[in-house]
């Protein structure tokens, strides 16, 4: 009954070729975004979405696109994998409950470009 | 310029007591914070959340807000083991209820 779910949790994939990553939530929350963490750096925002077809960039989105055409639903695409790429992606969600800027976390994807 | 910061530790406390994780920002504008406490190769768990000056009491968890000295800290009574993870600290920027998270700090909780 996970409120949030990435997939795939795990891939390899080869420098070059197009990757795409995908959260999904069932909390009905309005805001969604894409973290990447880094040893070094923490977590830091590659995207959000505070709604259905509205999408922004945060502060590492070079190389990164992403579409939310359901509440539900944000996916994350790299359109020619680099292995700079390579990390730990999160998704997270926000924007319910009692304090509207609390995120809640996915369990993550570890990506690895070779 | 990070606008949240950490010290990377790792802090290492005895069992039973208590560890203090610290936490400042550079933006007078952050309304509230967050932290978060990240397990090995887990995901990030809120476990506490402060919106105004002073403390807030949560089981074994006291989250302090100091508006005027920028801080932010995390206090844990009677540390267990099972306490041993890294701890991030999250203010929230204005927009979009946007995070912004520092590093992280390492705790380790010793028998």
């Amino acid at each position: 009954d996970a409120g949030i779910t990435q997939s795939p949790r795990h891939k390899v994939t080869e420098t070059g070729t197009p990757v795409t990553l995908r959260c999904h939530q069932t909390e009905n929350h309005r805001y969604m975004y894409w973290y990447r963490q880094d040893p070094g750096h923490g977590l830091r925002l590659i995207h959000y979405s505070y709604g259905v077809k509205d999408t922004d960039k945060g502060e590492v989105s070079d190389g990164y696109s992403v579409s939310r055409s359901k509440t539900e639903d944000f996916l994350l695409t790299l359109e020619s994998a680099t292995s700079s790429q390579t990390s730990v992606y999160f998704c997270a969600t926000g924007g319910g409950g009692l304090s509207y800027n609390e995120q809640f976390f996915g369990p993550g994807t570890r990506l690895t470009v070779l | 310029q990070k606008e949240v910061e950490q010290n990377s530790g790792p802090l290492s406390v005895p069992e039973g007591a208590i560890a203090s994780l610290n936490c400042t920002y550079s933006d007078r504008g952050s309304q509230s914070f967050f932290w978060y406490r990240q397990y090995s190769g887990k995901s990030p768990e809120l476990i506490m959340s402060i919106y105004s000056n002073g403390d807030k009491e949560d089981g074994r968890f006291t989250a302090q807000l100091n508006k005027a000295s920028q801080y932010v800290s995390l206090l844990i009574r009677d540390s267990q083991p099972s306490d041993s993870a890294t701890y991030l600290c999250a203010g929230y920027t204005g927009t979009a209820s946007k995070l912004t998270f520092g590093t992280g700090t390492r705790l380790q909780v010793t028998l």
